[in-house]
Formats: C-alpha cells, sequence, structure tokens
C-alpha cells in the first residue's frame, strides 16, 4: 500500500494558463474523489468517480474545470484559463466505501 | 444539503488535560458522521466514524466521539492530551452508504503546551 500520491506538490501558474494535476489512488480503490481547500477551510467537495464513471459534480465546479479518471485508475484535474481564486489546495482521496477516505498530501496551486 | 459546523477554530490544551472538540451536524436524514485529522504536511487521516451501530465511538490513538442526536452533536474527546495530538481536525458528514456526498467542516486547530 503506497498510499494515494499527488503530482506535482506545487504548481505555479500565471492567470490565464491551464493547468493538469494527476492522482494516482490505492490501486484497489474504485472510489475516488477531488478536494479543494482554502485557508481556514476544510475541503470543499469537486467531484467523485465510480470507476471511471464521473458520478457527481460539484456546483463550485465551472466549465473551466474538468476531470477524468481514464480506465478506472489514475484520475486528472485540468483548469483552464486560471484565475486568482483558484489558488488553493487541490486533494484527491480514494476509497472502498465504508467512508474511510485516504487522502493523499495534496497539489498547492499558486495563480500569479 | 447536509453540514457540520465546528464550533472553535483553534483549541488550546495543556499536556495532560481533557481534550473537546465541538462538532453540530445538520442533515434530513439519519447521517454517518466522520472526524479526520491532518497533520502538517500530511494528508487527511480518518480517526474515528459514527454509522449508526453504536453512539459512542472510539478510534484511534485514544479518541472518541459520542453521537447525540438531540443535541445533533458529535464532539470529538480525549482525556489526556500528548503532545503529538497537535494537528487540523475536521469533522465529516455523509448520507449516502457510498459516502460519495461527504462534507467537511472547516476545522480546528489543536495546540497542545508543555
Amino acid at each position: 500500500d503506497t498510499g494515494v500520491s499527488q503530482n506535482p506538490r506545487h504548481k505555479i501558474t500565471k492567470r490565464g494558463q491551464n493547468v493538469t494535476f494527476r492522482c494516482d489512488p490505492i490501486s484497489e480503490h474504485n472510489r475516488l474523489y477531488w478536494y479543494r481547500q482554502t485557508l481556514g477551510q476544510g475541503p470543499e467537495f469537486l467531484t467523485y468517480f465510480q470507476n471511471e464513471a464521473q458520478l457527481e459534480k460539484s456546483r463550485l465546479l465551472s466549465d473551466r474545470f474538468s476531470a477524468e479518471r481514464p480506465k478506472g485508475s489514475f484520475s486528472t484535474l485540468e483548469i483552464q484559463r486560471t484565475e486568482q481564486g483558484d489558488s488553493a489546495m487541490y486533494l484527491c482521496a480514494s476509497s472502498l466505501g465504508g467512508g474511510k477516505l485516504f487522502f493523499g498530501s495534496g497539489t498547492q496551486l499558486s495563480v500569479l | 444539503a447536509q453540514s457540520v459546523t465546528q464550533l472553535g477554530s483553534h483549541v488550546s490544551v495543556s499536556e495532560g488535560a481533557l481534550v473537546l472538540l465541538r462538532c453540530n451536524y445538520s442533515s434530513s436524514v439519519p447521517p454517518y458522521l466522520f472526524w479526520y485529522v491532518q497533520y502538517p504536511n500530511q494528508g487527511l487521516q480518518l480517526l474515528l466514524k459514527y454509522t449508526s451501530a453504536a453512539t459512542l465511538v472510539k478510534g484511534i490513538n485514544g479518541f472518541e466521539a459520542e453521537f447525540k442526536k438531540s443535541e445533533t452533536s458529535f464532539h470529538l474527546t480525549k482525556p489526556s492530551a500528548h503532545m503529538s495530538d497537535a494537528a487540523e481536525y475536521f469533522c465529516a458528514v455523509s448520507t449516502l452508504r457510498g459516502n460519495n456526498d461527504m462534507r467537511f467542516g472547516a476545522g480546528t486547530r489543536l495546540t497542545v503546551k508543555p
């Protein structure tokens, strides 16, 4: 069990650029979640996959955000035309169910 | 939609003292409730969860929480704080068995003084 891996750990970008984050869940976990966390706040739900199917998307996820999980393995979260308000920690978690989510260490995005 | 409110963004206790972190929930259906802990530079880890079996739930590292429906609360306690307990603690609620609707509180930062 190598845990949930997220890359990169940090990303600095200029406003208007596109960025992509990767999440490698624990291999046998069929559920995968993306959350966003800003300073002083708890994780905010963005989207959820069960295997390769994206079953739920938060209203927070504007059309600039897209997430994929091809073949039900790793997942990517892309943000197009980044804005300063997108600066946050992006967290990925995976699970077999039962409420026990395993979180990665996150990707810290800074939009200048 | 379900939600949780954590009372107190910062709690400071002395080593050996009681730890009490407060969480109140709102849900139109019977909830599943969770406490997660986040140590510096680490991902969130599950401390304990309530899934309607027993109202007093024991977790890792000596923590426990009691589900009180009448008070819509799920407070986290530990009888004696240790320096290693210093971390951020998050209460979370879910209403679905698959927990894909898990929502987190804003967190409480626990400081333990020697």
